[in-house]
């Protein structure tokens, strides 16, 4: 069964520094990977995704994340953060269920930027 | 316009109690689901529905009844609500291997 491992429960950074948040997932099978982030008190919002092609995926507000197979990493980088950054960040697998894509997430990371 | 809505946004109740939940998209997907975010954040596939026809059904306890009238809406209804129930919901709505989320319902059971 596919799982999803978020390394980090917590990640605190100063302001403009950069940041790598770790996913590994385990899978029998071809996978497509998600980041999401959650403000506070907000839904889910999807960052980027991996389908296939180049293992290097660019997302929303500056971040991007590399998808390695060997490794079966999915880690999520941004090179210089801002407060607004501040959130939690989920990693998921999507598992193919007639039809339907059934989201396997990780623990979640949750990334505070200090000033 | 909202791509995915829910309400209501917080709902406070007593055990026992029985309530629901609603959802629409007007993205125009044909799939629909309900995730629940406990209270350490960890979120987890309740239900989906294609198409108005139950495709997933996550060993979640027959308290919880989703209900889908059409495509565009995705009802969730929880009778006998317990304390553990009291959790953040959310509806999302799946289109060619992306889903969106709704702002969530985050109720709370007393």
């Amino acid at each position: 069964a596919q799982s999803v491992t978020q390394l980090d429960s917590q990640v605190p950074v100063f302001e403009e520094a950069p940041v790598e948040l770790r996913c590994n997932y385990s899978s029998s099978v071809s996978v497509y990977l998600f980041w999401y982030v959650q403000y506070p008190n907000q839904g889910l919002q999807l960052l980027l995704k991996y389908l296939s092609g180049s293992t290097l995926v660019k997302g929303i507000n500056g971040f991007e994340a590399e998808f390695n197979k060997s490794q079966t990493s999915f880690h999520l980088r941004k090179p210089s953060v801002h407060i607004s950054d501040t959130a939690e960040y989920f990693c998921a697998v999507s598992v193919s269920v007639k039809g339907a894509q059934k989201l396997v997430f990780g623990q979640g990371t949750r990334l505070t930027i200090n000033p | 316009d909202t791509a995915v809505s829910q309400t209501p946004k917080y709902l406070v109740t007593q055990m026992g109690n029985d309530k629901s939940i609603k959802c629409e998209q007007n993205l125009g997907h044909d799939t629909m689901y309900w995730y629940k975010q406990d209270s350490k954040k960890f979120l987890k596939i309740m239900f989906s529905y294609n198409n108005k026809e139950l495709i997933i059904n996550e060993t979640v306890p027959n308290r919880f009844s989703p209900k889908s009238p059409d495509k565009a809406h995705l009802n969730l209804h929880i009778n006998s609500l317990e304390l553990g129930d009291s959790a953040v919901y959310f509806c999302a709505s799946g289109g060619a291997l992306s889903q969106y989320f709704g702002p969530g319902t985050r109720l709370l059971v007393l």
